[in-house]
C-alpha cells in the first residue's frame, strides 16, 4: 500500500486563485512529520512547509498552509493568491519515527497556473 | 552558500560502463542521502547515510553502491550501468533524523543509459 498518495496528477487555477492540492498518508506511528516541496521546471527541490503529527496548529509559511486533518489522515496544502512561478510539481513527503530520516515521497501533483 | 552540490550535472552513458556521482555539503549535516526520480514515481532512496563511514540500503538499492569516507562527501557508483538507471539522481542532507529537519537537495544529476 502507498505511504502517500497523491490522487491529483495535474490542476490547473486561475492566477490569484487559492488551489488545494490534496495528499493522504498511511502510517501507524503516532509520531511523524508531513513535508511538501516544489519542483519548478529547473529541477530543483524547494522545501514550503511542515507539520508535525503533534502540532495542534495547521502550518503556515506566507502562501501556503498546511491543512492537517489527523483523524483523515490528510495534509493537503493550501496555496493562496496563485502567482505564475507557482506553475511546477508539488510532492507530498513523510517522515517517520526510526527511518533515519528519510522522506517517503508520494508521485506529486503538476499545478499550472493559468494567466 | 553552496548547500548541496552535485557533479556532474549530466552524463550520458554506455550499457555495461560505470561511473560515479559525487554529492558534497557544507552544512556540516550527519544524514545524507541518494535518491532518483523518475517520471510518475516521485522520489525513491537508493542509499543513505547517517554519519562519516557508515551506508545502508534504501527502497532500491540493487546496481548501486556508496560510500562516505568523509561527512562532507557522499558518493554513488553505478559498477556496471544498465538502461534502467537512466533517471534524475537526486542527493539530500539533514541535520536532524527526528520529526523535523528538511532534507536539503541537491540540483540533480540526469543520467541516460544507451
Amino acid at each position: 500500500a502507498q505511504k502517500i498518495t497523491q490522487t491529483q496528477p495535474g490542476m490547473f487555477v486561475q492566477e490569484k486563485e487559492a488551489v488545494t492540492l490534496d495528499c493522504t498518508y498511511d502510517t501507524s506511528d503516532p509520531s511523524y512529520g508531513l513535508f511538501w516541496y516544489k519542483q519548478p521546471s529547473s529541477g530543483e527541490m524547494i522545501f514550503l512547509i511542515y507539520q508535525g503529527s503533534y502540532d495542534q496548529q495547521n502550518a503556515t509559511e506566507g502562501r501556503y498552509s498546511l491543512n492537517f486533518q489527523k483523524a483523515r489522515k490528510s495534509a493537503n496544502l493550501v496555496i493562496s493568491a496563485s502567482q505564475l512561478g507557482d506553475s511546477a510539481m508539488y510532492f507530498c513527503a513523510m517522515r517517520e519515527r526510526g527511518s533515519q530520516g528519510n522522506l517517503i515521497f508520494g508521485k506529486g501533483t503538476k499545478l499550472s497556473v493559468k494567466p | 552558500n553552496a548547500g548541496v552540490t552535485q557533479t556532474p550535472k549530466f552524463r550520458v552513458l554506455k550499457t555495461g560502463q560505470s561511473m560515479t556521482l559525487l554529492c558534497a555539503q557544507d552544512m556540516n549535516h550527519e544524514y545524507m542521502y541518494w535518491y532518483r526520480q523518475d517520471p510518475g514515481m516521485g522520489l525513491r532512496l537508493i542509499h543513505y547515510s547517517v554519519g562519516e563511514g557508515t551506508t545502508a540500503k534504501g527502497e532500491v538499492p540493487d546496481g548501486y553502491n556508496v560510500s562516505r569516507l568523509k561527512k562532507q562527501n557522499f558518493l554513488l557508483g553505478l559498477e556496471s550501468a544498465a538502461p534502467s538507471q537512466t533517471s534524475v539522481y537526486f542527493c539530500a542532507s539533514s541535520w536532524d533524523a527526528g520529526r523535523t529537519g528538511e532534507l536539503f537537495f541537491g540540483e540533480g544529476s540526469r543520467l541516460t543509459v544507451l
